[in-house]
């Protein structure tokens, strides 16, 4: 059982808008600590998407953005793409287990 | 561009330890920075382990921080994990990877490519 929980799979049509949830609690997303989003493909090690909630790194598409509010993260992607067809983790810092914590991760299909 | 690249023994007998090296190149890791390790069993999600910063204190995942150790070995710009009395349980890929703070908001910015660790008799 994952700290921050993550809808398993989600899908969407080439061209689409496609949302991620991430809920937390008042430990880590509600106490104001950052949401960091990762995308992971198979066989691969996760790659950075966001950062401190709706950064973007150098490279990352604009298709891809992050929110925050209250006890939950989102994760955003527009225009739908089927590169994005990947595994998807949202993370966290969590005070009461003073660490990082990630969701369980959502598989996107691109239908 | 700093790289990351872990290297270690893919198999590991029940009860013995599990121990990887992470290998630095283009940045130094007394420099800053935070340095940690993660793991994903198969076909499972992220679990973090721990991290450490250099001149600051090692921090654990309290589901292992009784088995865990990381280290830091600045004249090989290397940092390790060890991980003691493993079970089948801690058959996964271990990735280490840098975080720009020690605690508190933090994200992993560079990874290594992961090692696939698994217990077996």
């Amino acid at each position: 059982q994952s700290v921050l929980t993550q809808p398993p799979s989600v899908s969407g049509a080439p061209g689409q808008r496609v949302t991620i949830s991430c809920t937390g609690s008042s430990s880590n997303i509600g106490a104001g600590y950052d949401v960091q989003w990762y995308q992971q493909f198979p066989g691969t090690a996760p790659k950075l998407l966001i950062n401190a909630n709706n950064n973007r790194p150098s490279g990352v598409p604009d298709r891809f953005s992050g929110s925050k509010s209250g006890t939950s993260a989102s994760l955003a992607i527009t225009g739908l793409q089927a590169e994005d067809e990947a595994d998807y983790y949202c993370q966290s810092y969590d005070s009461s287990l003073s660490g990082s914590v990630f969701g369980g991760g959502t598989k996107l299909t691109v239908l | 561009q700093v790289q990351l690249q872990e290297s270690g023994p893919g198999l590991v007998k029940p009860s013995e330890t599990l121990s990887l090296i992470c290998t630095v190149s283009a940045y130094s890791i007394s420099s800053g920075y935070s340095w940690g390790w993660i793991r994903q069993p198969p076909g499972k999600g992220l679990d973090w382990i721990g991290n450490f910063h250099h001149g600051g204190s090692p921090y654990y995942s309290p589901s292992l921080k009784s088995r865990v150790t990381i280290s830091l070995d600045t004249s090989k710009n290397q940092f390790s994990l060890n991980l003691t009395s493993v079970t089948a349980a801690d058959t996964a890929v271990y990735y280490c990877a840098r975080t720009p703070r020690d605690r508190g908001s933090n994200w992993f910015d560079s990874w290594g490519q992961g090692i696939l660790v698994t217990v077996s008799s």
